[in-house]
């Protein structure tokens, strides 16, 4: 089983300043390698796929990078709307999916 | 409107059984593999099992393998999960999940999400 680790687990940034998740791999999985967001009481929503290319009406202000092993995601000029939990997860080793155990994004 | 809906979420005894369902609307539910994840309270998410959209293959984390059986019924649209000997370690949310790409097969992420439906498993 490819073993997702995400860094940090908490990450407070202020509002209109950068942040910056980590996600590492146990092995190698491409670039097949997706990110999601959990808002506090929602379901998951797609925001990254392909390490880099942003799913359906998500702003441009979420970028993915990485390839391999290591990846992240930033986003740029945080908002208070992004509070949320991101998850990365590997789709490489199918079917035998793995998510990260998730970043907190707080919002100082 | 692109929407999956789950249902079927309750609160069981250890070593009983429960069958959720994941109704599709606004795509074809017929050309898409389906998935069902799944969220411990407080915890992160688990994917569950997979179903292809021909109904040609079904795959299972190993966590539920022998126990959960996933089907689907594409002429209602709907996609279920039949959880048998549950355990306590099964209490979560389920949500049902869809690729990404139509006939897939694998290798892509999921775009759709239910709303997810509540498992308690408690004596």
């Amino acid at each position: 089983e490819i073993v997702m680790t995400q860094s940090p687990a908490t990450l407070s940034v202020s509002p209109g300043k950068r942040a910056t998740l980590s996600c590492r791999a146990s092995q190698n999985i491409s670039s097949n390698l997706a990110w999601y967001q959990q808002k506090p009481g929602q379901a998951p929503r797609l925001l990254i796929y392909g390490a880099s290319t942003r799913a359906t009406g998500i702003s441009a202000r979420f970028s993915g990078s990485g390839s391999g092993t290591e990846f992240t995601v930033t986003i740029s000029s945080l908002q208070s709307e992004d509070l949320a939990v991101y998850y990365c997860q590997q789709y490489n080793d199918w079917p035998m999916y793995t998510f990260g155990q998730g970043t907190k994004l707080e919002i100082k | 409107q692109v929407q999956l809906v789950e249902s079927g979420g309750g609160v069981v005894q250890p070593g009983t059984s429960l069958r959720l369902s994941c109704t599709a609307s606004g795509f074809p539910f017929t050309l898409y593999d389906m998935h069902w994840v799944r969220q411990a309270p407080g915890k992160g998410l688990e994917w569950v099992a997979v179903i292809w959209y021909d109904i040609s293959n079904k795959y299972y984390a190993d966590s539920v393998k022998g126990r959960f059986a996933i089907s689907r019924d594409n002429s209602k649209n709907t996609m279920y999960l039949q959880m048998n000997s549950l355990r306590a370690e099964d209490t979560a949310v389920y949500y049902c999940a869809r690729d990404r790409v139509s006939k897939g097969r694998g290798h892509d992420p999921f775009d759709i999400w239910g709303q997810g439906t509540m498992v308690t498993v408690s004596s």
